[in-house]
């Protein structure tokens, strides 16, 4: 089993839509929590990124952490064309080097 | 002005070539990460360099061999190349304990 599990996708939505992106992880000692979004042929790009339980707002974009169920979620509100793309969740432990262990990513496809 | 530089982007070889990957990073981080990114887009940490010192080193088959001549690059050597070596790898580097910047990538194919 993966440290960290992530539903592939596709997940397919139309413009204007809601994407709700979810991850959950098994290890209690992560304490840092990431999301990155890939373009195609693309390196990933830190979205957001939290290390406590709750919401973190950035625009069009609301992390939440829930660390007693060890769930993760990523919420894009208004979705765009240009958000199409794979998301990755990550997590860390500080004393580890910053070693980033991710989920598999989702794929999202925003239709316009 | 590319924070995260990779070289190649593209590179076809044939099994049981070597091969380098070169990173370069202008950002002035101290740790640089090499990342394998497989077929399914699992992205996994190979090897993390901290001011030049090794403090990471995954599960890598000795073959991959990371090399840090100063704290702004980091370059991955790979021996005798084999078919599962095919990959996305990815060059990061990062100050802080949490953001990591990416490279765009070195697609390895072996054939």
């Amino acid at each position: 089993q993966k440290e960290v599990e992530q539903d592939p996708g596709p997940l397919s939505v139309p413009e204007g839509a809601i994407v709700s992106l979810n991850c959950t992880y098994s290890n209690s000692a992560f304490q840092y929590f990431m999301w990155y979004r890939q373009y195609s042929r693309k390196g990933p790009e830190l979205l957001m990124y939290t290390y406590s339980s709750g919401n973190k707002e950035d625009g069009r974009f609301t992390a939440q952490v829930d660390k007693s169920s060890k769930y993760i979620s990523l919420f894009i509100r208004d979705s765009q064309p240009s958000d199409s793309a794979t998301y990755l969740c990550a997590t860390t432990i500080k004393a580890a080097g910053n070693k980033l262990t991710f989920g598999g990513g989702t794929r999202v496809l925003v239709k316009p | 002005d590319t924070a995260v530089s990779q070289t190649p982007k593209y590179l076809v070889t044939q099994m049981g070539n070597d091969k380098s990957i070169k990173c370069e990073q202008n950002l002035g981080h101290d740790t640089m990460y090499w990342y394998k990114q497989d077929s399914k887009k699992f992205l996994k940490i190979m090897f993390s360099y901290n001011n030049k010192e090794l403090i990471i080193n995954e599960t890598v088959p000795n073959r991959f061999s990371p090399k840090s001549p100063d704290k702004a690059h980091l370059n991955l050597h790979i021996n005798s190349l084999e078919l599962g070596d095919s990959a996305v790898y990815f060059c990061a580097s990062s100050q802080t304990d949490t953001e990591a910047f990416f490279g765009q990538g070195t697609r390895l194919t072996v054939v």
